[in-house]
Formats: structure tokens, C-alpha cells, sequence
């Protein structure tokens, strides 16, 4: 059974560009989260969505992150513009009948020139 | 806010020996607690859950959570360098499906 798919995997971009990543949870899952992950900081939840529905945005850092999930099988993380301190690893992961039991992609490693 | 700590380590322990994590967290009404292991330039992965008091085996792992001190633990059994990795404690709120993460512990297994 495929895991959660995020892609790209890694994206280089220069200050100012948008930048969108991509996530395919597992089918049947109906909690998709977004992570990030620095050094600094570890994992922070930026939004999590419950049967394709915001619940909780708390986490995203300012204006300039977006997240939207069309459908079950989809979800996106847009920044625009992109700014250095935005360099990290993201994470896309998804639960069923939620007990936190996450189960992670392989994450999109970003780096913001 | 809520806060989940962890000791950052490194911790190092030598092959077969016992390696003990340690996790406090400061919301009184969190209901779940997981471990997940993280290999450099990995994912996380769970490895154990635990949602009552006591002690909960798996294999060569336990899980101990102690709500009254607000503290969960992994120990690992005989440890193999495999088990060299960086875990993380994550703890869910009162009432609230969201998962906040410790920082980690970084476990190194010397052969």
C-alpha cells in the first residue's frame, strides 16, 4: 500500500518566488497534517485538515503560507513570496480516526537562496 | 502554549546496554503519547504509543507514562546500533487531535 507521497523533494529557489508543495495522503485517511521541521525550532504543525476542511491554521507562521486540500487525496502548501527563514524540511502526514498515530512522508526539503 | 521537553543528547550507549528516554510535557489534560524514531534525513516513524499509566512492551521497546508526573519514557532493550537515531515524544492535547513534538533525543549505539 503507498505511503503518504509528497512532492518535490527538493526544491532550491531564490528569495521572493512562490513555492508550492505537494501531498497525496493515504486513501482512506480523512486527518492530513503539514509539518516543519528545523534545527531550531523541530517539528511544528503549521495546519491540519480533517475530511478536507481546515481545523486548526494556528501554526502558520504569517500571511505568506497558504494550505488547501480540494479533495481527500490532495493537499498543497503555498509560500509566496519565499524568504530564507522559510528554508526547511516539510512534512506531509495523514491518520485515520485520529489517536496521533501519523504516518509521514518522506518530506520536501526546501532552501531558499 | 503547550511544551513538550526532551533532553537533546547526544545519549550514548553501548551495544546490548539499556537506552533510556525521558519526556516531560506541560498539559495536564493530554490524553495520547507517542514515540516516533527519526533517522538523519528520514521521516519520523511511530514506534510506540501508550495512553494509560503503566507500562506498555514491545518487543525490545517499553513505553512508561506516569500522568500524575506529567513524564513518558522509552526504554530500550539491548541495544543495536540500528537504533541509533534521534527520537521524538509527541503528546496530543486535552480534547484536541494535534500532535506536538519534543525536539528529540539523539541515541547513539556504540558497537
Amino acid at each position: 500500500d503507498a505511503g503518504v507521497i509528497q512532492s518535490p523533494r527538493h526544491e532550491v529557489t531564490e528569495m521572493g518566488q512562490e513555492v508550492t508543495l505537494r501531498c497525496k495522503p493515504i486513501s482512506g485517511h480523512d486527518y492530513l497534517f503539514w509539518y516543519r521541521q528545523t534545527m531550531m525550532r523541530g517539528l511544528e504543525l503549521l495546519i491540519y485538515f480533517n475530511n478536507n476542511v481546515p481545523i486548526d491554521d494556528s501554526g502558520m507562521p504569517e500571511d505568506r503560507f497558504s494550505a488547501k486540500m480540494p479533495n481527500a487525496s490532495f493537499s498543497t502548501l503555498k509560500i509566496q513570496p519565499s524568504e530564507p527563514r522559510d528554508s526547511a524540511v516539510y512534512f506531509c502526514a495523514s491518520s485515520f480516526a485520529v489517536r496521533g498515530e501519523l504516518f509521514f512522508g518522506e518530506g520536501s526539503r526546501l532552501t531558499v537562496l | 502554549q503547550k511544551e513538550v521537553e526532551q533532553n537533546s543528547g547526544p545519549l550514548s550507549v553501548p551495544e546490548g546496554a539499556i537506552a533510556s528516554l525521558n519526556c516531560t510535557y506541560s498539559d495536564r489534560g493530554s490524553q495520547s503519547f507517542f514515540w516516533y524514531r527519526q533517522y538523519s534525513g528520514k521521516s519520523p516513524e511511530l514506534i510506540m504509543s501508550i495512553y494509560s499509566n503503566g507500562d506498555k512492551e514491545d518487543g525490545r521497546f517499553t513505553a512508561q507514562l506516569n500522568k500524575a508526573s506529567q513524564y513518558v519514557s522509552l526504554l530500550i532493550r539491548d541495544s543495536q546500533p540500528s537504533d541509533s537515531a534521534t527520537y521524538l515524544c509527541a503528546v496530543t492535547g486535552a480534547g484536541s487531535y494535534q500532535l506536538t513534538f519534543g525536539k528529540g533525543t539523539k541515541l547513539s549505539v556504540i558497537p
